[in-house]
């Protein structure tokens, strides 16, 4: 079984550019999350979506950032425009919504430096 | 708020030598409790989901052990291949919304 597929591995941009990160989850994972994880730290939670809708967002930076799925199975983040402190790590994950499955599978992540 | 805290930040042992790494949680209303290792440059790899105190999970050297307040992850005759850094997460009930709230880590050395 194929894993989470993330891409691009690596991004350097300058400050007030925009990116944009995809991912494509397990083959039948109906959810998918987004996480930051800032060097020295835990994953944090940025979105998480259920099919193509959204089912939470509270901790996601709206003035920069946005999220879609519009087909409930590739997703795509974009940052715009880009911070320095937006440098970190960004790992999707994904999981079956089977009973009782609830770990979720991370893919290899995006490494961001904004200079 | 969920929190998770783990301790120590870094380990440093031994081949051979066994201890064992705390997760603290404060959640409201634990669904379940994640132990992922991840190795730099790689995205967490699942290791155990424990659901209920006194739940014990094993595989290879790892032992999972849960209470109302912690975890533990018991590492007997670690090897080199076992250096990572291993995270742990809480999951609360909040409904639908299940994102994990992860610890910082402890970030584990084993030297031959």
């Amino acid at each position: 079984e194929a894993g989470v597929a993330q891409s691009p591995r690596y991004k350097i941009i300058e400050k007030r550019q925009s990116v944009a990160f995809w991912c494509n989850p397990i083959s039948g994972h109906a959810t998918l999350y987004w996480y930051q994880q800032i060097l020295g730290q835990g994953p944090k939670l940025l979105i998480q979506f259920q099919n193509n809708g959204v089912v939470d967002d509270s901790q996601l930076p709206k003035d920069r950032f946005s999220a879609e799925r519009l087909k409930g199975v590739d997703s795509t983040l974009k940052i715009q425009p880009a911070k320095l402190e937006d440098s970190a790590v960004y790992l999707c994950a994904s999981r079956s919504t089977g009973r009782g499955s609830y770990e979720q599978y991370f893919g290899p992540g995006t490494r961001l430096t904004v200079t | 708020e969920d929190q998770v805290t783990q301790s120590p930040e870094a380990l440093r042992l031994q081949e051979g030598e066994s201890s064992s790494l705390n997760c603290s949680y404060t959640v409201s209303g634990l669904r379940g409790l994640f132990w992922y290792r991840q190795d730099p440059g790689k995205g967490p790899e699942f290791l155990f989901t424990l659901y209920s105190a006194g739940e014990e999970k094993e595989k290879e050297r790892l032992k999972a052990t849960l209470t109302k307040k912690e975890s533990f992850l018991h590492i007997t005759a670690p090897k080199p291949e076992d250096s990572a850094t291993y995270l742990c997460a809480v999951q609360g009930s909040g409904g639908g919304a299940d994102g994990l709230t992860f610890g910082k880590g402890t970030h584990l050395i084993i030297q031959p």
